[in-house]
């Protein structure tokens, strides 16, 4: 069965420190797709980053990077010289294909990230 | 312009009340679904339509039903309401044609049964 694990619950981190967001999945699908969303106090979900199974190089937007690692089966999430405004929860998430190509994106249970002044 | 909106954003109601969420979406899309994220923020799919036709159907109580009259509407309507059914419930969209093409999120119904 397709799974997401976030094992930290909650981070705290002082501005301008880096952090780690762990992501680990299960799935026997060979093909899959795996996602990155951040929830923000205001509540609404914001997409960050999609990864293919078949993708394993790592991503680096801004301050933003991925590392994605097949072996481990893990798609880790780090913020470098973390700001307030990256207080938020983050999810990791997992797209598994369903009968007649539909697919649903299960998500991990999120990581609460607080990044103090 | 929004691309996924949900009404209303907020829902306060008594214990066995019915009530509807509505969703909307403008971006084209043929499939649209429904989540739920309860108060440890945790995000479970409930539903998923594609084309006016329900897909995925996640054991949610018959309580519960969708509505999608069009492929660019997916309504949700809650019979006989419980205590537990406080949660937020979020709706998507996505297209089909594109392989796992990420979701669009409405900004989200939150749901307060007393």
């Amino acid at each position: 069965a397709q799974k997401v694990t976030q094992a930290q619950t909650e981070i705290s981190v002082v501005e301008k420190e880096d952090v780690t967001l762990d992501c680990v999945y299960e799935t026997r699908d060979t093909t899959y797709y795996l996602f990155w969303y951040k929830q923000p106090p205001s509540g609404e979900l914001v997409f960050l980053i999609r990864r293919n199974s078949f993708d394993e190089q790592n991503e680096i937007s801004g301050r933003y990077s991925w590392n994605f690692q097949k072996s481990t089966s893990s798609f880790n999430f780090t913020i470098t010289a973390s700001q307030v405004v990256d207080s938020a929860v983050y999810f990791c998430a997992l797209s598994e294909a369903q009968v007649g190509g539909y697919n649903k994106l299960i998500f991990g249970a999120g990581t609460r990230l607080a990044v103090h002044p | 312009d929004t691309a996924v909106s949900q009404t209303p954003k907020y829902l306060v109601t008594q214990m066995g009340n019915d009530k509807s969420i509505k969703c909307e979406q403008n971006l084209g899309h043929d499939t649209m679904y429904w989540y739920k994220q309860d108060s440890k923020k945790f995000l479970k799919i409930m539903f998923s339509y594609n084309n006016k036709e329900l897909i995925i159907n996640e054991t949610v109580p018959n309580r519960f039903s969708p509505k999608s009259p069009d492929k660019a509407h997916l309504n949700l309507h809650i019979n006989s309401l419980e205590l537990g059914d406080s949660a937020v419930y979020f709706c998507a969209s996505r297209r089909t044609g594109v392989t796992n093409e990420k979701l669009f999120f409405g900004s989200g119904t939150q749901l307060s049964v007393l």
